[in-house]
């Protein structure tokens, strides 16, 4: 059985601060690796796919990271903002799924304080 | 931009009755895909279409069937319908030209069976 775990699970912060987590997931068959960011009431909101090791993404003050063979990824959230708060999904995608059957992790919660 | 449609936003139906969820792909989108999100759950894959056929079948219920029609949208019919039937159902969609695949998601329908 796939699975995708991400931690922590959830995570305070004070505005400003910068904050980091982690998904983990198979390294074999590795195809896709995606981020979410679900904010409540509201649907998830692609952030970033990732598909080769090494890959490093960028947007605004988020960024993540890529390791396929050791099977995880980082997103960093620097000099974090209320507006930061919501749930963080990551999900992976293997070439033994079907074209995009996405195996998603419980999501990491992120409150930022003012 | 136009994004991934859903309809309705919201539906009450009473056990043993059916509903009919419908999504409309972003334009030039060919798959669809189907999630469940159960209160206080991860996403759970339902089922996916490519191209007007299913490309892959996750857990969804025998009492529930989905269909993608030739102008690209899919419905999900749900039949006898149960308490634990009460979720939120996203749609997503993607296009197979697109690096990673990635999903872009709807606003979701949240379906209540009282």
């Amino acid at each position: 059985i796939l699975n995708v775990e991400q931690s922590p699970q959830s995570l305070h912060v004070q505005e400003g601060d910068s904050t980091n987590f982690t998904c983990s997931f198979p390294s074999s068959n590795f195809y896709a690796l995606h981020w979410y960011r679900w904010e409540t009431a509201k649907s998830p909101e692609a952030l970033f796919v990732m598909t080769l090791n090494g890959d490093e993404k960028k947007k605004g003050r988020i960024s993540a990271t890529l390791n396929t063979k050791e099977g995880y990824s980082y997103l960093y959230i620097k000099g974090s903002q209320p507006e930061d708060s919501a749930t963080y999904l990551c999900a992976f995608r293997n070439y033994g799924g079907s074209q995009g059957n996405l195996i998603f992790g419980k999501g990491t919660k992120l409150s930022v304080k003012p | 931009a136009a994004g991934v449609i859903q309809s309705p936003r919201h539906l009450i139906k009473e056990k043993r009755e059916t509903a009919t969820l419908k999504c409309y792909p972003i334009p030039r989108h060919d798959t669809v895909y189907w999630y469940q999100q159960g209160p206080g759950q991860d996403p759970q894959f339902l089922i996916s279409f490519y191209e007007k056929m299913q490309s892959d079948k996750g857990s969804i219920p025998d009492r529930f069937s989905a269909q993608q029609f030739s102008d690209y949208h899919s419905e999900l019919n749900m039949s006898s319908l149960e308490l634990g039937d009460s979720a939120l159902y996203f749609c997503a969609s993607s296009s197979r030209e697109l690096a990673g695949g990635g999903q872009f998601f709807g606003p979701g329908t949240r379906l209540t069976v009282l």
